[in-house]
């Protein structure tokens, strides 16, 4: 199961762009890159998830590089209701799908 | 509404005084998690299910033990509760491998505080 690597926090202001980068070096071939977000003493919620290059959705983007060994997820204008913690997993449907590895995320601290 | 609940959100009990938590989703997923989560530790994996008497363990499965009788509930079970074990618990589900989705909807989660 492969595991990631986050910074353990960021600051950011309100109506800048937040870049979150996650490495997973050792990401198999199958593997898929999600990401959660978590408010405090609330589950985590889906944000987006992504097998390469670019995906976008309503909320954020998510970049991922040719050789996948990292992916960077991007939230645009963040506002003070964006600070959370963002978790980064590699692993899913179809092949790696039973353990899941949250590790201890980036604290996203976002000030007025 | 889709969602999984838990029960109880906050429990306070002594060492050794068995306890469930109920976990139940209405979403006829098949695959459902436990995970714990402390201050520095992120959320680890407690156990997992595939489905209906499928279950295998997660990373920190020692001192837990979990059952999958029916598809919506996976209960948490304590036998004899310590201390190391005050904790936040999360309850998840997922469409699974017949869904084609991994994406994990999480419960409210369950504060418990072993004395």
């Amino acid at each position: 199961l492969a595991k990631t690597t986050q910074p353990i926090s960021m600051d950011s202001y309100e109506g800048q762009e937040v870049n979150i980068t996650c490495s997973h070096n050792n990401i198999a071939t199958n593997d898929y890159i999600t990401w959660y977000q978590q408010f405090p003493s609330q589950g985590p919620r889906f944000i987006i998830q992504g097998y390469k290059t670019k995906v976008t959705n309503e909320v954020a983007s998510l970049f991922i590089p040719a050789d996948r060994k990292s992916s960077t997820l991007s939230l645009p204008r963040v506002s003070l209701s964006d600070t959370a913690v963002y978790y980064c997993l590699v692993g899913g449907v179809p092949y790696n799908f039973n353990k899941f590895y949250f590790g201890s995320g980036t604290k996203l601290n976002v000030k007025p | 509404e889709a969602q999984v609940t838990q029960n109880p959100r906050y429990l306070i009990t002594v060492t050794g005084k068995k306890l469930t938590v109920t976990c139940s989703q209405n979403m006829n997923h098949e695959y459902m998690s436990w995970y714990r989560q402390d201050p520095g530790l992120g959320l680890r994996q407690i156990y997992y299910s595939m489905n209906v008497e499928v279950t295998d363990k997660g990373d920190v499965p020692e001192g837990y033990k979990v059952s999958r009788k029916e598809k919506r509930n996976f209960p948490l079970i304590l036998e004899s509760p310590s201390p190391n074990q005050t904790s936040l618990y999360f309850c998840a589900s997922s469409p699974g491998l017949a869904g084609g989705s991994d994406t994990q909807y999480f419960g409210p989660g369950t504060r418990l505080t072993v004395l």
